[in-house]
């Protein structure tokens, strides 16, 4: 069965260090992948995409994600951290020949002065 | 450019009631269109998705339904809302699967 794991459900990171949030998926077919970024009681915001080429991603707000296919992995990593980074983050995974968007079960981020 | 619009924003429902949640997307044509729900403290379930006007699968059994009455419309109903239907919606769009665009939400408590 196709799957996508988020290992933590809620990471806490002082401001101006480093995050890294992990993504495993478990897809038969070329999987695209993606990251969204949720801000409290609002919708989803795309940080990045993969579908093939660099496997190394660059997205918005200084995000960026390696696809690491030997490892199912797609994780997303951002050198410094501001306090408006605090949300929930979702990876997403569909595959080449479907349309049905899986996700996550997300990982909450906390920023600390 | 693309925008999807999807309302309303909150909306409070006695068990039991009727739900309509309305969601259109301007800028495109026959766009892939999906519903997913949120529960508190859960991630993001797909409810329905559809490829084409008349066109509805369902993912999970439940109390609720779909209609897509026009290309770039898609509705969300229920008949009579129960208390498990309490959640956050997200109305959202696709060309094929090269990249979602979701709506800013509904928020339903059901009472």
């Amino acid at each position: 069965a196709q799957s996508v794991t988020q290992p933590d459900i809620h990471i806490t990171v002082s401001e101006g260090a480093s995050l890294e949030l992990r993504c495993n998926y478990s897809y038969g077919a070329t999987p695209y992948l993606f990251w969204y970024v949720q801000s409290p009681g609002q919708g989803l915001q795309l940080l990045l995409k993969y579908f093939s080429g660099d496997t190394l991603v660059q997205g918005i707000k200084g995000f960026e994600a390696e696809f690491k296919r030997s490892q199912s992995s797609f994780n997303l990593r951002k050198p410094s951290v501001h306090w408006s980074d605090a949300a929930e983050y979702f990876c997403a995974v569909v595959s080449s020949n479907d349309y049905k968007l899986s996700f996550g079960a997300g990982t909450t981020v906390t920023v600390r002065a | 450019s693309q925008t999807i619009h999807q309302w309303p924003a909150t909306l409070v429902q006695p068990v039991g009631s009727p739900l309509s949640l309305e969601c259109t997307v301007e800028g495109t044509s026959n766009p892939n269109l999906y519903w997913y729900r949120q529960a508190a403290g859960r991630g993001l379930q797909l409810l329905f998705y559809s490829v084409g006007i008349g066109q509805i699968s369902s993912e999970v059994p439940q109390n609720l339904s779909a209609s897509r009455p026009q290309d770039r419309q898609f509705i969300l109903s229920s008949k009579k809302l129960l208390l498990s239907d309490s959640g956050f919606y997200l109305c959202a769009w696709s060309v094929k699967n090269y990249g979602y665009t979701f709506g800013s939400g509904t928020r339903l408590t059901v009472v």
